[in-house]
This record gives C-alpha cells, sequence and structure tokens, in this order.
C-alpha cells in the first residue's frame, strides 16, 4: 500500500510570509502527527490529530497551526515565517492515536519530509 | 518537563565492531519505540517495547527496556556499513499522548 506522501518536498521562502504543507497519510491511518527536525534540536513534536481532532499541541508559537480533514489528509501552517524556521518538517501517521493503550502497537509511518528554507 | 536524552550523540566504529546507544528518560515510560534514520531519509520505525526489562532481537541488532521502563538501549553485534544512520528512541509516558523523542545517536561504520 502507498507510503505517507508529503508535498511538496522541498520549499523557498522569504521571512514574513506564510506557507502551508500536506501530508496524506497511509489509508486507514486515522492519526497523523507532525514534527520539526533541525539538526541541533532533532525532532520536535508539533501536533498530533486523530479523526480531524488536535490531541495534543507541542511547545511552538501560535505561527504554527494545523488541521486535518475527514478523508484524514493533514495540513499544517506556517505564518509570518522566521529564519529560524527552515528545517525538515516529518509528518507520521499511525493506526491508533500516540498513547492509546500500551500495549497496542502505535507504530508511526513517516513521510519523506517537506524541506522548508526561510531565506 | 519531560526530556529523553540518547548518548552518546555520534560514535564512529570499525566495521565488524559492536555499537550500543542509550536512551534515558527523566520520568516512566509506558512503552518505548526505537527509529532509524538512513542520511537523507526519514525515520523507519525499528521496534515497540513495553514489558519492563524486555528484551527483543531483530538479527544484529538487540533491544532493551529497563526495569523501572526509564531507559533502553539498543545494541548493534558486528557492525556493517548498511547499519549507517541516526537511532532515535521515542518514547510515551503514562497517561501521555506524544512521542518524546531521543535527540539521536548517528552512527558511522568505516569499511
Amino acid at each position: 500500500k502507498a507510503g505517507v506522501t508529503q508535498t511538496p518536498r522541498y520549499l523557498i521562502k522569504t521571512r514574513g510570509q506564510q506557507v502551508t504543507l500536506s501530508c496524506s497519510p497511509i489509508s486507514g491511518h486515522r492519526s497523523v502527527s507532525w514534527y520539526q527536525q533541525t539538526p541541533g534540536q532533532g525532532l520536535q513534536f508539533l501536533f498530533e490529530y486523530f479523526s480531524e481532532t488536535q490531541r495534543n499541541k507541542g511547545n511552538f508559537p501560535g505561527r504554527f497551526s494545523g488541521r486535518q480533514f475527514s478523508n484524514s489528509r493533514s495540513e499544517m501552517n506556517v505564518s509570518t515565517l522566521e529564519l529560524g524556521d527552515s528545517a525538515l518538517y516529518l509528518c507520521a501517521s499511525s493506526l491508533r492515536p500516540v498513547g492509546q493503550g500500551a500495549r497496542m502497537n502505535t507504530e508511526a509511518f513517516f513521510g519523506q519530509g517537506t524541506r522548508l528554507t526561510v531565506v | 518537563g519531560q526530556q529523553v536524552m540518547q548518548i552518546p550523540q555520534y560514535q564512529h566504529v570499525q566495521e565488524g565492531e559492536d555499537f550500543t546507544t542509550y536512551c534515558n528518560s527523566s520520568t516512566t515510560l509506558s512503552n518505548i519505540q526505537w527509529y532509524k534514520q538512513r542520511p537523507g531519509g526519514h525515520p523507519v520505525f525499528l521496534i515497540q517495547l513495553v514489558k519492563s526489562g524486555e528484551v527483543k532481537k531483530q538479527k544484529r541488532l538487540t533491544f532493551q527496556f529497563g526495569e523501572a521502563k526509564k531507559n533502553s538501549s539498543l545494541h548493534i553485534t558486528a557492525t556493517q556499513t548498511t547499519d549507517v544512520g541516526t537511532y532515535f528512541c521515542a518514547g510515551v509516558v503514562y497517561t501521555g499522548n506524544q512521542f518524546y523523542f531521543g535527540t539521536g545517536t548517528s552512527l558511522t561504520v568505516i569499511p
């Protein structure tokens, strides 16, 4: 079956602009999480959506937002871009929400990521 | 706040040598997962551990979850060049609903 698809793969934006990234999860997966990956900070959790509801949000400013549609596809938006927002943005889908039952498999399948460069 | 640290941050080994990365959490975890990310790639799931003291093996890889469920380790026996990449642990705290990813260990294997 098809994996997690993220579009676009690469983006170059200027400071102050906004950007929307898209993530299509594996068919049947209703949980989508977003992460920011930078060389200095590693993988930082942004938010998780399950059945169109945001379940949890990481420690990021309000400029970072997201949503999930009824088909489980998710988008994240970053407004008023700053140089420090340059990163690889990864989305991951899973069958169940993270933390739902310690013994249940909540394996996350990651997309290839969107490489955002802010200049 | 919750933190998951990994050591070492970098490791260079000769092909054939063993490798171990350690993951330590500031709080008790309900489960822990391990992921591998090849250079230029995305994280790929390796395994999930749930029980206290659990040990699982995948060919040359051995994963362990500590008795207190606050630490974990990944050991690779006789490394190969295909083992190159960054290894991340990701823990979930009890009643929590997010992964806390470790800082990662970057493994370089010298042929």
